[in-house]
């Protein structure tokens, strides 16, 4: 099947400073891309979707200045978390969709924050 | 709008036990039906899928199959292996969710398979 890679895969950082995580699809190209947070022993919470040159349509919820979505290119999305707290540590997931509609999942970040 | 409700874990079994995880869902139209499963540290990988009312899914011993009347997609495997051990979600696509391919997932269950 298609591979979608994150990176990192975990990261620390300090609170009030700001960590990107990539999302790429490797061998498809990924019209749209989504972005999931996975809370302990919870399931997935959509986040936002992307699609390749739009902004990003966020959920109900989640802070759009807080959360900054790219997708650049159609193999490549970032998710910044800005200013990050103790409170946005989580496990985050990205999935990249083709024209053929099925989601391929990237092997999540674990970010904590200090 | 659609959801998914499934069945509340831990399962903890035996090696070659029976396994069932519930799931039921609420969706307008007719949805797409997933069953996904994570290893331990990994992301999401789909297990079985089944796109329209009575098709079968299955993979890897596991099956699934879409029941309309019940609006179920339940989860079985007839003899459970440790290498099992994971957490099932299982998830819809539907029209109504915002896009054809949005998911919505259930809760997650931890299945927990033991020597």
């Amino acid at each position: 099947g298609a591979v979608v890679s994150q990176h990192p895969s975990r990261v620390i950082c300090k609170s009030g400073t700001s960590v990107k995580i990539e999302c790429r699809s490797l061998d498809f190209q990924a019209t749209t891309m989504f972005w999931y947070r996975q809370f302990p022993k919870k399931s997935l919470m959509l986040m936002a979707t992307s699609n390749e040159g739009s902004k990003a349509t966020y959920e109900q919820g989640v802070e759009k200045d807080k959360f900054l979505i790219n997708h650049a290119s159609l193999t490549l999305s970032t998710l910044t978390v800005t200013s990050a707290h103790p409170e946005d540590s989580s496990f985050y997931i990205c999935s990249a969709s083709s024209q053929y509609n099925e989601q391929f999942f990237g092997p999540g970040t674990r970010l904590t924050v200090l | 709008g659609d959801s998914v409700t499934q069945m509340e874990g831990p399962v903890t079994l035996s090696e070659e036990a029976f396994l069932t995880i519930n799931c039921t869902y609420t969706a307008t139209g007719y949805p797409s039906l997933f069953w996904y499963v994570q290893y331990p540290g990994e992301g999401l990988q789909l297990l079985l899928k089944a796109t329209k009312a009575d098709d079968k899914g299955s993979n890897k011993g596991f099956e699934a199959t879409y029941r309309k009347e019940t609006t179920s997609f339940h989860l079985e495997k007839g003899s459970v292996q440790v290498s099992d051990s994971a957490v099932y979600f299982c998830a819809l696509t539907g029209i109504s969710s915002g896009s054809a391919r949005q998911l919505t997932f259930g809760s997650g269950t931890q299945l927990t398979v033991l020597p």
